[in-house]
């Protein structure tokens, strides 16, 4: 069945340390989203993408990088200078070209990363 | 910053009673969804009502949308123990098809048993 796979679903970094977090969708969607949440709150963009190769900074950009290589991945690198970096990340995906042309978001189950 | 936000923050209700939860935003948008999130989870698409719609249903579901208010409200009737969740509204940004999605500060709804 087609979907949004997140990976690894927890994830324990020590400071100064980059870590990637994965996202892979079979959906044949052309738009990529992660999104970060802190507890109690919603959810903030850090990058989008809206076709391969290429995307754009959201709200929160800063310390992370992303690359959209393919369609159907767009991993998420949280590098050293974020310097506030433990959260649940949330990778989403929407149309056109896939199941939904509506422009609903379909998420990933989620990374919780934290920094030790 | 977020375009989105929910009220109340947090609500607690009987099961059976109605719940409904409030969305305002900022600038016009496209359209406007709302998300359910079980704790620790994922987000769920609900619903989506277009800008030029001020109604729409699903199940046991009733938006409301007020573009010259900007604002929404989401209706859960009959409500659950199951439907326990926090609920999020999102709204995009013209023009049509740019896909940027906003999301609120979200409302907690409990449901008791």
């Amino acid at each position: 069945d087609g979907g949004i796979t997140q990976s690894p679903k927890y994830l324990f970094r020590k400071e100064g340390q980059n870590v990637t977090l994965s996202c892979e969708q079979n959906l044949n969607h052309d738009a990529m989203y992660w999104y970060r949440q802190d507890p109690g709150q919603g959810l903030r963009l850090i990058y989008y993408s809206q076709i391969v190769n290429d995307f754009q900074k959201g709200d929160i950009a800063e310390g992370y990088s992303v690359s959209r290589e393919k369609k159907e991945s767009f991993p998420l690198t949280v590098t050293s200078a974020q310097k506030n970096p433990t959260a649940f990340y949330l990778c989403a995906s929407t149309g056109p070209g896939g199941r939904s042309d509506t422009g609903e978001l379909f998420f990933g189950e989620g990374s919780r990363l934290t920094v030790l | 910053s977020q375009q989105g936000e929910e009220d109340p923050q947090a609500l607690s209700i009987q099961e059976g009673e109605n719940a409904t939860m409030n969305c305002s935003y900022k600038t016009s948008i496209n359209n406007l969804q709302w998300y359910r999130q079980n704790s620790g989870r994922g987000l769920v698409h609900l619903i989506l009502i277009r800008s030029n719609e001020r109604e729409k249903h699903s199940g046991r579901l009733r938006v409301t949308l007020d573009t010259s208010k900007k604002s929404s409200s989401l209706l859960i009737t009959a409500s659950r123990a199951a439907d326990t969740a926090s609920y999020f509204c999102a709204t995009d940004f013209p023009p049509p098809g740019t896909y940027k999605y906003i999301f609120g500060t979200g409302t907690r709804l409990k449901v008791l048993a």
